[in-house]
Order: C-alpha cells, then structure tokens, then sequence
C-alpha cells in the first residue's frame, strides 16, 4: 500500500524558517523515474506546485520561490524534506506531498498524495 | 510562469455531460501532451483523473475524458453523478520544464 504523510509545525512566525517532512511508504524514491513534489493550497484558494525532486537528485522548483525552497530526500529514511525559509503570513496554506512518476522532468502525474497539514503563519 | 485559465464554475444535472476547459499558452499547454487533471472534494487531497492530456489512471471512472486542441485543454465528464460534485484543477507541464497548475473549477451538480 502506498501511502504519503506530511509532518511538521502547524504554526510558525514570520521570518522563521518552515521545515516539513514527507515520509513515504510501499515505494521507494530511490526507483528509477520515481519523484517526489510539495504542493500548496491557500485557504479557499487553488493549488501551487512548490517543488520536485527525483531518484537521481535532481530537483526543480517554483520559479517565484526558487530562492527561498530547498527539497531534500533521505533515501534511507524513505523521507521528502521541504525547507522554505523567510515565512510570511501569505504562505498560510495546507502542504501536501505527492508521488509523480514519470520520464520527463518537471511533468506532475501526482498519482498518490498524503492528506496535508495545515501550516499558519502567524505571530 | 502564469496560472493556466480555467472557469471559476461549471454546473449539471444529473446525468448530462459538461466539459471544463483549460487555456494555457504556446509554452505550456500547446507545446506539449502533457496535462493532467485533478479532482478535489471539499477537505481532501486531490486525485489524479487524467494524464498525459486523454489518459486515465486505473480505477477512474470512464465517464472522466480528456483533450486538447492548440492552447487549450478539456475535461470531459458524462452522466454527471452527484459525487462528481467537487473543484477541478488542470496542470500543464511547461517550456521553463516545471509544471503549473489551472486556478480551479467549481463544479455543482444541480
């Protein structure tokens, strides 16, 4: 069974830096065309695909928020960090992590998605 | 990299068929065969109910289609059931070689 979980602070001040996990289970991110992707929803508003990264390393990003996103996995742990730094209230928003497989970089074929976590940005 | 368009609403009975659309550009949308589409019920995660433009992932429905012709890409849906009832989302790989997503289609079936 494959299953996505997302971790990590529910509230966090402006200016901090907002670290979330994804671990991942019946899979392994170290698979050939296997991926990994954050994406974002506002409250009452539409998703924004944030970032993704492969088996290989090799990551893309959010050309807005290329400068403050860094994805990361640790194979060994089967887990998915996204780090976004300098937080500010606009990035109050459910997170959601999500497997894509695919041959090209950088298309999201999302077929497995863990349910989210709430994050308010908030003093 | 912009939002691709897609109508704030749609609406159906039941049983009729409605088609969401999906504008991009000649960068993203019209340049490659690669959109998907997404179903979100109201505090769930979205799943994934067409990819690769007109490809449909084992367990969904065949009353879920898709297509595209030049900058624009459609999700079809027949028989309009009462569950179908959720947002929509399209997404689109694009030229700079990462994905964007549409801003979403609320879909009420009367």
């Amino acid at each position: 069974q494959i299953t996505l979980k997302e971790s990590g602070p529910t509230l966090v001040k402006p200016t901090q830096t907002l670290t979330l996990t994804c671990t991942l289970s019946g899979f392994s991110l170290s698979t050939s065309g296997m991926g990994v992707g954050w994406i974002r929803q506002p409250p009452g508003k539409a998703l924004e695909w944030l970032a993704l990264i492969y088996w290989d390393d090799d990551s893309r990003y959010r050309p807005s928020l290329k400068s403050r996103l860094t994805i990361t996995k640790d194979t060994s742990k089967n887990q998915v960090v996204l780090t976004l730094t300098n937080i500010d209230p606009v990035d109050t928003a459910t997170y959601y992590c999500a497997r894509s497989i695919t041959t090209v970089r950088g298309v999201m074929n999302f077929d497995y998605w863990g349910q989210g976590t709430l994050v308010t940005v908030s003093s | 990299q912009s939002a691709l368009t897609q109508p704030a609403s749609v609406s159906g009975s039941p049983g009729q068929s409605i088609t969401i659309s999906c504008t991009g550009t000649s960068s993203d949308v019209g340049a490659y065969n690669f959109v998907s589409w997404y179903q979100q019920h109201p505090g769930k995660a979205p799943k994934l109910m067409i990819y690769d433009v007109s490809n449909r992932p084992s367990g969904v429905s065949n009353r879920f289609s898709g297509s595209k012709s030049g900058n624009t890409a459609s999700l079809t849906i027949s028989g309009l059931q009462a569950e179908d009832e959720a947002d929509y989302y399209c997404g689109s790989y694009t030229s700079s070689a990462t994905p964007v997503f549409g801003g979403g289609t609320k879909l009420t079936v009367l």
